[in-house]
């Protein structure tokens, strides 16, 4: 069936520095790919998203682009801050009205 | 935006006993679900609704049963709960986005002594 695998954390960075975070799928057919956040002590917001290959989503600053050979969907950010500190899960939706996520990654950003 | 109100919204019980969990959304999306986050797993679905009645298991449905009655309404029920069952929980909808993506409501924490 449909999977993702994210990058573990947790992840620490200081304020200003580059963020990555790395996430793959499994999926037949041609899923929709998304990045949700979650801050402390709230739900999940979408974040971005991408329907087809080579889309890339952005958002408040994050970027990811579906890579179909690769079967990836990167999210990075050129310069974190550290209201930018929360959960971040990549997920993705198939033929089947159904959201598949990853285990999430904390990200910690310190002044 | 869409709504999406979870009812308790912090919930402490004892095992054993019957839980149920409320979702109720202001507009009339066809498609609800619940999850369970626990540390190191994500989110994984318990339960989801494509329309009144009609309902399907996800990967963690064991010891959980849902109903839906009224399209704004989408019931979990723990029948006899287990400390396994710890956990927040959250309802979505799925909004009719072109991507398929789903809208969250605020999670209910329950805690099974």
């Amino acid at each position: 069936g449909d999977s993702v695998t994210q990058m573990e954390g947790p992840v620490t960075l200081s304020e200003e520095a580059f963020l990555t975070i790395n996430c793959t799928y499994t999926a037949t057919g041609y899923p929709s790919l998304f990045w949700y956040v979650q801050y402390p002590g709230e739900g999940l917001q979408l974040l971005l998203k991408a329907t087809k290959a080579d889309d890339k989503g952005s958002n408040k600053g994050f970027e990811a682009t579906y890579r179909k050979e690769t079967t990836s969907f990167h999210l990075e950010k050129g310069s974190v801050q550290v209201s930018d500190s929360a959960v971040y899960f990549c997920a993705l939706s198939g033929n089947d009205y159904k959201l598949s996520f990853g285990a999430g990654t904390t990200v910690t950003v310190r002044a | 935006d869409a709504g999406i109100t979870q009812s308790p919204r912090h919930k402490v019980t004892e095992t054993g006993t019957p839980v149920t969990l409320r979702c109720h959304q202001t507009e009339n999306h066809r498609y609800m679900y619940w999850y369970r986050q626990d540390p190191g797993h994500g989110l994984r679905l318990i339960h989801y609704s494509y329309g009144v009645k009609d309902t399907d298991k996800g990967e963690v449905s064991d010891g959980y049963s849902v109903s839906r009655s009224k399209t704004e309404d989408f019931l979990l029920t723990l029948e006899s709960a287990t400390s396994s069952q710890t956990s927040v929980y959250f309802c979505a909808i799925r909004t009719g986005g072109n991507a398929g993506e789903l809208f969250f409501g605020e999670g209910s924490r329950l805690t099974v002594l």
